[in-house]
């Protein structure tokens, strides 16, 4: 089965600073990939996906993120924090070839911005 | 834009009532879910449903039933609330079984 681990519970920036939050996965082969934003008090949002092709890919709000097989990593990075991206970031994996076809979710990352 | 609504923001019960939280979907998506999110656990998968009057449980569905007779509605009952139930519940609606799109998350409080 697939496995997804978030090594950073908290993350702290500066507002104008760049920004790289972790993903790692295990799977024996190429998974999809996702990022999900949630805001306090709110359900959680795509910020992108991955399921082939370009191993960089770009989503909303200006997150990108790249898919590094040899490091079985999907890092989601922006080149400039904002206050409102403070929130907490899940990292999720599917397994699109055999087993269990429910994305895993990573159990977050809270990120805090200062100003 | 797909919109996943849920019945409540906050609901408040008591020990051993029995509990319905609804959620509605409006873009056709055959695969619905529900989890609940608390602090360093993430989001805990509890039933999840590919078709209408189909249900399959998750990785925690102890305590819990689903009930999805309308391919829009897709309901989980708590048959008599204990205290460890207090959560965030999640509902989730995807075409497929991996891009989900997420209703705004009922908490649950139960004293």
């Amino acid at each position: 089965a697939q496995s997804v681990t978030q090594p950073d519970i908290h993350i702290t920036v500066s507002e104008g600073a760049s920004l790289e939050l972790r993903c790692n996965y295990s799977y024996g082969a190429t998974p999809y990939l996702f990022w999900y934003v949630q805001s306090p008090g709110q359900g959680l949002q795509l910020l992108l996906k991955y399921f082939s092709g370009d191993t960089l890919v770009q989503g909303i709000k200006g997150f990108e993120a790249e898919f590094k097989r040899s490091q079985s990593s999907f890092n989601l990075r922006k080149p400039s924090v904002h206050w409102s991206d403070a929130a907490e970031y899940f990292c999720a994996v599917g397994a699109p070839a055999g087993g269990s076809y429910i994305p895993t979710f990573g159990r977050g990352t809270s990120l805090i911005v200062h100003p | 834009d797909v919109k996943v609504t849920q019945s409540s923001r906050y609901l408040v019960k008591r020990t051993g009532e029995k509990v319905f939280l609804e959620c509605v979907q409006d873009m056709d998506h055959e695969n619905m879910f529900w989890y609940r999110q608390d602090p360093g656990l993430g989001l805990r998968l509890i039933y999840f449903s590919y078709d209408v009057k189909m249900k399959e449980k998750g990785d925690i569905p102890e305590g819990y039933s689903v009930s999805r007779e309308k391919k829009e509605r897709f309901s989980l009952i708590l048959e008599s609330a204990s205290t460890n139930q207090t959560s965030m519940y999640l509902c989730a609606s995807s075409t497929d079984f991996y891009e989900q799109y997420f209703g705004p998350g009922t908490r649950l409080t139960v004293t």
